[in-house]
C-alpha cells in the first residue's frame, strides 16, 4: 500500500531533550517536506527536500534540522525542544512529475513541557 | 515571501447549496494552485489543483478557477453534502516552497 508513515504518532517530552520524528514513504517520491499545524495558523512548511542530500528551509525552520540521506526517509530533528514547538507535525511527499501534489503522513502530535 | 490569504475563514451553507472559497496570493511567478481538504482529526488531502496555463478545472461537484492577473484562485463546491464539512486550504507554490493559507472551515447545515 502506497503511504507516508511517521513515528511516533504522539510524544510528550521535556524542554531541551533531543528528539527525532521519523518519516518514510514507499512511493519513490523525490520531494519530501515537513509542516507544523497550529490553530489559526494553518500549515507552515518547516523544511523541504527536492532529492537526496538536497534540503532547503521553508517558512519556519528555526529550531529544527532535517537530513535526506536516502530517498525514502526524511527525519525531523529537534536538538533542544522548547514549549513553542508543541504542535501537530505532518510529513509529506510528492512525485517527481507533480512534486507539489503533497501526500501527507498521519501526523505526530508533540507536546514539550 | 509569499502572502497567502483565504476568505472567508468560516462558511456555513445549507445542504444542497453552493460554496465558494477564495485564495489570494502575492507571487506573480506562482504556477501551481491546489486545494486541500482536512477532515477533523485527519491529514490534509489534495482534492483539486490547477496550473497556470489553465483557467478552470472541474471534477464532479468541485471546480477551481484561476485569475492570474488578479492573483487569486477559487474553490467551488456545488450541491454540497454533509461529508463536505471540513477545513479547506489553498497552497500556492512559490518557487519550490509550498505556502498554505490559514484555512476555511466549511459547515454544511442540514
Amino acid at each position: 500500500e502506497a503511504q507516508v508513515t511517521q513515528n511516533p504518532r504522539y510524544l510528550i517530552t521535556v524542554t531541551g531533550k533531543k528528539l527525532t520524528v521519523t518519516c518514510s514513504q514507499n512511493m519513490n517520491h523525490e520531494y519530501m517536506s515537513w509542516y507544523r499545524q497550529d490553530p489559526g495558523l494553518g500549515l507552515r512548511q518547516i523544511y523541504y527536500s527536492m532529492n537526496v542530500e538536497v534540503t532547503d528551509k521553508g517558512d519556519v525552520p528555526e529550531g529544527y534540522k532535517v537530513s535526506r540521506k536516502e530517498k525514502r526517509n526524511f527525519p525531523l530533528i529537534l536538538e533542544s525542544p522548547s514549549p513553542n514547538q508543541t504542535s501537530l507535525y505532518f510529513c509529506a511527499s510528492g512525485d517527481s512529475g507533480t512534486p507539489y501534489e503533497q501526500y501527507f503522513g498521519p501526523g505526530t502530535r508533540l507536546t514539550v513541557t | 515571501g509569499e502572502n497567502v490569504e483565504q476568505h472567508p475563514s468560516t462558511l456555513s451553507v445549507q445542504e444542497g447549496d453552493s460554496a465558494v472559497i477564495k485564495c489570494t496570493y502575492s507571487d506573480s511567478a506562482s504556477n501551481y494552485f491546489p486545494w486541500y481538504k482536512q477532515e477533523l482529526g485527519k491529514r490534509p488531502q489534495l482534492i483539486i489543483d490547477i496550473r497556470s496555463n489553465v483557467g478552470e478545472k472541474k471534477d464532479q461537484r468541485i471546480a477551481v478557477t484561476l485569475n492570474k492577473t488578479a492573483k487569486h484562485f477559487s474553490l467551488h463546491i456545488t450541491e454540497t453534502q454533509p461529508e463536505d464539512s471540513a477545513v479547506y486550504f489553498c497552497a500556492p507554490l512559490e518557487e519550490d516552497k509550498i505556502i498554505f493559507g490559514k484555512g476555511t472551515r466549511l459547515h454544511i447545515l442540514p
